[in-house]
């Protein structure tokens, strides 16, 4: 089974419009990381969170940890068609994960449209 | 500061072909992490390695796949007697200290005919 789940799977929001992906952990999360990849290219890094409660935010876009609920969401406000591209989270399952590598959820494909 | 270097960016092989994939990583980054991508699967690990040393391999196929990150020169991860099934994207990723913040190259096309 997946240990990163993302939802929803795809989103296809009219620009302007605000909008929530989920990323829920079946295990306890020691440090979530939200990356951004555009169809054909690499991921790019938007932000990392590890605290509970955690709220970081970068331009229109905030993440924010939910520890409790082992969950992430990523909101974007006044979504833009820049915004448009696949958003995959990924986590630190393991305390002091110095040689654990990342997990990754399959990712939420978001479509702006005009 | 260049970010991590990937290539070749697309790389086509015949069935039984060898195909090699470099990765050259940010500088001052001596972490390299390897994935690949198969549509619908997401991203998902296949080796961990510092200088020199494979530090956890879990995700690598038994057969067919190796990886090494030797003291001078890029990461290579070179697939062996290649299948359709190896046909994905593979990407590297770097670190200049484990459990820091690892960041992505543009990825390898393979696809295998």
């Amino acid at each position: 089974s997946q240990e990163l789940e993302q939802s929803p799977q795809s989103l296809i929001v009219q620009e302007g419009k605000n909008l929530t992906i989920n990323c829920t952990s079946s295990k306890t999360l020691y440090g979530l990381y939200w990356y951004k990849q555009k169809y054909g290219e690499g991921l790019i890094f938007l932000m990392m969170l590890q605290k509970g409660g955690e709220e970081k935010s970068h331009e229109k876009i905030t993440a924010k940890l939910d520890e409790k609920k082992q969950q992430s969401s990523l909101h974007i406000t006044a979504s833009q068609p820049s915004h448009a591209g696949i958003y995959l989270c990924g986590a630190d399952l393991m305390i002091n994960s110095g040689n654990t590598p990342l997990v990754f959820g399959k990712g939420t494909r978001l479509s702006v449209i005009a | 500061n260049a970010g991590v270097m990937q290539n070749p960016r697309h790389l086509v092989r015949r069935r039984g072909q060898e195909a090699r994939l470099r990765c050259s990583p940010m500088k001052g980054h001596s972490h390299v992490y390897w994935y690949r991508q198969l549509p619908e699967e997401g991203l998902k690990f296949m080796v961990y390695l510092q200088k020199e040393n494979i530090i956890d391999e879990s995700g690598m196929p038994k057969e067919r796949f190796s990886a090494e990150f030797p003291k001078e020169g890029p990461s290579i991860l070179r697939i062996q007697q290649v299948v359709r099934g190896d046909s994905a994207a593979y990407f590297c990723a770097s670190s200049p200290l484990p459990g820091n913040t690892i960041y992505f190259g543009e990825g390898s096309w393979l696809t295998v005919v």
